[in-house]
């Protein structure tokens, strides 16, 4: 079953804060994110585990609520390397990944 | 070096015919993953394989077939190409089930 992210664009201004994510109704055992800009391939940017701690890549923060069931990606004083499609993978113990639908993420000068 | 690396590139052929795509790792990762994303970008995942078993085995058409002669390569065959097998499918690797993956720069097929 997969994840649920939201929204599904975003917009933002160079230095500008956003926030984005994902959502299962199962579950979790670790949300994995990725990053893929256009026309290549996604790339690993975090791990969150169960009982785990924030996780960081570069200005880029994420948390982990298992209560709810959801994952939430921090993009903070964004540059425009930033630019790309964000994908949660989320891990319910059986072996594989399921990738959310994506939130695409466009920051412009 | 390239990490995870897929060949050809670019697959453009017609329908009916028979096509390969080759993937090899330099990691020295145990598991290895087939996946197709769509024009849509949905990334969803075909098989999977760990130390040459393969694990995963979603619904799809049994036109694919995927191989791994080894650990380090894993290769996927289709028969009889359709409309629909359009899309970019990438080839990840990573230690174990679930660890952090490294994705192939993609083979992007298009059936004419």
């Amino acid at each position: 079953q997969q994840p649920v992210q939201s929204p599904q664009a975003v917009i933002l201004r160079e230095g500008e804060d956003a926030v984005i994510n994902c959502s299962s109704s199962k579950a979790l055992y670790s949300v994995h994110w990725y990053r893929q800009k256009h026309g290549e391939a996604p790339v690993f940017l975090m791990i969150l585990l169960k009982g785990g701690e924030q996780m960081r890549h570069e200005k880029i923060s994420a948390s982990f609520n298992e209560k709810k069931q959801q994952s939430s990606l921090y993009l903070t004083a964004s540059q425009l390397s930033y630019s790309g499609t964000y994908f949660c993978g989320t891990d319910y113990g059986n072996n594989r990944l399921a990738f959310g639908k994506g939130n695409q993420v466009v920051v412009i000068p | 070096d390239t990490a995870v690396s897929q060949t050809p590139k670019y697959l453009v052929t017609q329908m009916g015919n028979d096509k390969s795509i080759k993937c090899e790792q330099n990691l020295g990762h145990d598991t290895m993953y087939w996946y197709k994303q769509d024009s849509k970008k949905f990334l969803k995942i075909m098989f999977s394989y760990n130390n040459k078993e393969l694990i995963i085995n979603e619904t799809v058409p049994n036109r694919f077939s995927p191989k791994s002669p080894d650990k380090a390569h894993l290769n996927l065959h289709i028969n009889s190409l359709e409309l629909g097998d359009s899309a970019v499918y990438f080839c990840a690797s990573s230690q174990f089930i679930n660890q952090p993956q490294h994705f192939g720069d993609g083979t992007r097929l298009s059936i004419l």
